[in-house]
């Protein structure tokens, strides 16, 4: 079974500071693993993912994510916030192999940045 | 770019009434999805629809739901009696299929059973 936990409800962050919201997966193969983005009143919207080779890998509006197989973490960070980026964001996994065609997705982090 | 449609955008609906939601995936896209999500909160994964048929289901999917793809182009959800916790957001999704993973979303249909 594959399961994604996002431990943190809510991450406070002033403008121009570095953000990291955190993301932990259990999968039985290799991963899949997305983090989507939720404005108010719209559907979720891609911003990056890890399917295979470099563990860093970088996506749209700045962000960034490391994914690290021991820990099991793929923790999304951008250098330098801003308030334009306070939304909703969601890790996802998907099992490579036997994970079916199924995304999971973990329960939301919401980041709220001030100015 | 192209965008997933998803019509209406909200819908209320009296308990134990039939309810459709309807979605255009993207044309060339071959894996279609349906999410909710209540209050703002998780988004819980219902079913995915793969070569005309249902290829995986959740807990939550039981017999009072199922999925269409009557025309080529249409991905109908259906409720055939609505009960007050059926009172979600409701999300289809589509995946191209050909090693891009990404689930594109439509904005949503926000079912309100009174």
């Amino acid at each position: 079974a594959q399961s994604v936990a996002q431990p943190e409800d809510q991450v406070n962050v002033a403008e121009g500071n570095p953000l990291t919201v955190k993301c932990t997966y259990s999968v039985s193969g290799n991963p899949y693993l997305f983090w989507y983005v939720q404005y108010p009143n719209r559907g979720l919207q891609f911003l990056l993912k890890y399917i295979t080779g470099d563990n860093l890998v970088k996506g749209s509006y700045g962000f960034e994510a490391e994914f690290n197989k021991s820990q099991t973490s793929f923790h999304l960070k951008k250098p330098s916030a801003l308030v334009s980026d306070s939304a909703l964001y969601f890790c996802a996994v998907r099992d490579q192999y036997t994970g079916g065609f199924k995304t999971i997705f973990g329960a939301g982090t919401r980041l709220f940045v001030k100015a | 770019e192209p965008e997933v449609t998803q019509t209406p955008s909200h819908q209320v609906t009296q308990m134990g009434q039939e309810v459709i939601l309807r979605c255009v995936p993207i044309s060339n896209h071959l894996y279609f999805y349906w999410y909710r999500q209540i209050l703002g909160q998780k988004v819980e994964f219902l079913v995915s629809f793969y070569n005309n048929e249902i290829s995986e289901k959740s807990e939550i999917f039981d017999d009072q739901f199922s999925v269409e793809r009557p025309d080529g182009s249409n991905f109908t959800l259906k409720i055939r009696s609505t009960k007050l916790e059926d009172s979600a957001m409701y999300f289809c999704a589509s995946r191209e299929g050909t090693g891009d993973e990404k689930l594109f979303f439509g904005s949503g249909t926000q079912l309100s059973v009174l």
